[in-house]
């Protein structure tokens, strides 16, 4: 089954505490993504990446950061977690060609910062 | 400054009439959009899409109408049915090629409540 699988759903964390949300795709894809989204505000991009070892910054990146050292897996790491960070993130992939129709998006990973 | 907007956050019909969700936008380079459905704890799923060579696509119940001069794009569902109620994000890509074709931006989200 085609999927993208985000961990954890959720988290609890205190201010400070570096944290990493995992992100896997089993579909081979070169495009990957994180987003946020927050009420009143939609889905923010994060950060992108076309492919290992090619990232770019989306709208609100400052805070996280990425790595993309396999095809499959797109971590987003938060060196130093704040309360408002605290936020609802999803990951998506999709594939070089297609377009953004292809786009799939995982459960989502619902954290909290204290 | 939000490039993207829906200027309503909810939207209630009864089932079997029509459903108009709007979305505007401010960036000019925005050349393709897309409109995505979002069920409660589950990631969005991609509903319909329209290049900006175009002003209507059609799939199904569900229309896109694009209105370039007004920067302006709607979603038509007719008819609409009870299944249909959840969020729908409008969302627009640049046309600016290398890099930033893997930037995607979106609306704020309308909510869509089809009554029985």
């Amino acid at each position: 089954e085609a999927q993208v699988t985000q961990n954890p759903r959720y988290l609890i964390t205190v201010t400070g505490k570096k944290l990493t949300v995992t992100c896997s795709q089993n579909m081979n894809h070169e495009y990957m993504s994180w987003y946020r989204q927050d009420p009143g505000l939609g889905l923010r991009q994060i950060y992108y990446s076309m492919n290992v070892e090619v990232t770019d910054k989306g709208d609100v990146p400052e805070g996280y950061k990425v790595s993309r050292k396999e095809k499959r897996n797109f971590p987003l790491i938060l060196e130093s977690p704040s309360p408002n960070q605290t936020s609802l993130y999803f990951c998506a992939s999709r594939a070089g060609t297609g377009g953004m129709k292809t786009q799939y998006f995982g459960p989502g990973t619902r954290l909290l910062v204290l | 400054d939000q490039q993207v907007k829906q200027n309503s956050p909810s939207l209630s019909v009864q089932e079997g009439r029509i459903s108009i969700l709007n979305c505007d936008y401010t960036n000019s380079m925005f050349d393709y959009f897309l409109w995505y459905k979002k069920y409660p704890a589950e990631g969005p799923t991609f509903l319909i899409s329209i290049s900006s060579i175009k002003d209507k696509n059609e799939d199904g119940r569900f229309t896109v109408f694009l209105n370039k001069s007004a920067k302006h794009l709607s979603l038509h569902i007719v008819p609409s049915q009870p299944g249909d109620s959840a969020v729908y994000f409008c969302a627009a890509i640049p046309n600016a090629g290398g890099t930033s074709y893997g930037k995607l931006t979106f609306g704020q989200g309308t909510i869509l409540t089809v009554h029985p």
